[in-house]
């Protein structure tokens, strides 16, 4: 079966630089969700989208923006990047809902490390 | 503060013991998922409940929604080695718009043989 697709895996960025993390979600799955998972901590939501509009707001830094484009594919822009910034970044996305379930499956995560 | 409080934060069993992972909150949730985390992975669905009550079986692992959905627990019976990795308890709150999860610490569990 298909899964959520993030790319890059994996990357490396000084401070001060820019980034742009890429999601595909499950085909016909039309809500996308951003998380950022520190070392050792739970996934923290930061942003969503459904239907190529934003959805709700979590702790993203305003140096951060995303947007959901018209192929359902979403881009999360992180700017001025910080070493705090530093942390495992997920993309889950969920099909229609259905009832009151909210299933979220996650792709693999990028790894952005800021040196 | 965490919306959802799961215990233990680490579980260390011999293969063929039983366990329970706890998951509580003080509100209530829509829906309740488990999760399991390779490390450097993305988390992996196990299982999502909605009912209060409700209880599902998926081989070894059992998931209750309590009655009041502000809590669940996972009971694995005879752990193996391959039930080794991180647990994930989230829930998305009545009123969370279209389904952002919050997600309990984690409980990282260890099968010795």
């Amino acid at each position: 079966a298909a899964g959520v697709i993030q790319s890059p895996r994996h990357l490396i960025k000084e401070k001060r630089e820019t980034a742009t993390l890429k999601c595909y979600p499950i085909p016909r799955h039309d809500t996308v969700y951003w998380y950022q998972q520190g070392p050792g901590q739970d996934p923290q939501f930061l942003i969503s989208f459904y239907e190529k509009m934003q959805s709700d707001k979590g702790s993203i830094p305003d140096r951060f923006s995303a947007q959901q484009f018209s192929d359902y594919h979403s881009e999360l822009n992180m700017s001025s990047l910080e070493l705090g910034d530093s942390a495992l970044y997920f993309c889950a996305s969920s099909p229609p809902v259905s009832g009151v379930s909210y299933e979220q499956y996650f792709g693999p995560g990028t790894r952005l490390t800021v040196t | 503060t965490q919306l959802l409080e799961q215990s233990p934060q680490f579980l260390s069993i011999q293969e063929g013991e039983n366990l329970t992972v706890y998951c509580n909150s003080s509100s209530v949730f829509s829906s309740l998922q488990w999760y399991r985390q390779e490390p450097g992975e993305g988390p992996v669905l196990l299982v999502t409940v909605v009912t209060g009550g409700e209880v599902k079986k998926l081989k070894r692992l059992t998931f209750q929604f309590g009655d009041a959905r502000k809590d669940s627990s996972l009971h694995i019976t005879a752990a193996q080695t391959g039930d080794t990795g991180l647990y994930l308890c989230a829930g998305a709150t009545r009123g969370s718009t279209l389904g952002r999860l919050y997600f309990g610490r984690g409980t990282q569990l260890t099968v010795w043989p």
